[in-house]
């Protein structure tokens, strides 16, 4: 069974700082995706950033980077120069693909995340 | 058009009522799913439908019945709820695939009273 694991319940930043999320997986399948969103209060989730298992490269999306070390199965989230909209609960998750179709999306326990001036 | 779209966004019930939650989405998307999320905590899946079947129950109680009437359409079908089912019921659609991102709507927010 696949397992994410997020061990920062908050973390706060100052305005224009970078912010490492730390993420933790755990899966015996060969083949899975890790993904990052956020949920503002609002309570959307929002797509962020996605590295594959097979993936060469990490990830980045403008101010979002994914550092992937895979031998250490960690996908870990940089925020850049961070902006007070950037507070939010932040949650790493993991698809893996299931028999009879679909796939299944598990996430972790979230980070939330306090942008400071 | 990349919307996930949930109606009601807030509902408030009481125990012996019937009501259901709707989820559209026009993406050409062949997975959707339903999530429940309780305040400061992950989504947790619920049902998995994969090209208009249910692929994904997760042990989620019989008061919980869902439904893909055609592959644009989710819904959830809530009879004799308890007030811990109260949280936020988020849908989402997807791609098949394990990369491809999902989608999620704004979620409906149900009070059992």
């Amino acid at each position: 069974a696949q397992k994410i694991t997020q061990t920062q319940p908050g973390m706060f930043v100052q305005e224009k700082e970078a912010v490492t999320l730390d993420c933790t997986y755990d899966t015996s399948d060969p083949s899975y995706g890790l993904f990052w969103y956020k949920q503002p209060s609002s309570g959307e989730m929002i797509f962020l950033i996605y590295q594959g298992s097979y993936d060469q490269q990490n990830a980045t999306e403008g101010r979002y980077s994914l550092n992937f070390q895979k031998a250490r199965k960690s996908a870990n989230l940089v925020i850049s120069a961070s902006q007070l909209g950037d507070s939010a609960m932040y949650f790493c998750a993991m698809r893996e693909a299931v028999t009879g179709g679909g796939n299944k999306l598990t996430f972790g326990t979230g980070t939330q995340l306090k942008v400071e001036l | 058009d990349t919307e996930v779209t949930q109606t009601p966004k807030h509902l408030v019930m009481g125990m012996t009522n019937k009501k259901s939650l709707k989820c559209e989405q026009h993406m050409g998307h062949r997975a959707m799913y339903w999530y429940k999320q309780k305040a400061k905590k992950p989504p947790e899946l619920m049902f998995v439908y994969s090209y208009e079947k249910l692929s994904i129950n997760e042990s989620v109680p019989s008061r919980f019945s869902p439904e893909c009437p055609n592959s644009s359409l989710l819904n959830l079908h809530l009879h004799a709820l308890q007030p811990e089912d109260s949280a936020l019921y988020l849908c989402a659609s997807s791609q098949e695939g394990v990369g491809t991102e999902a989608f999620f709507g704004q979620g409906t927010r149900l009070t059992v009273v």
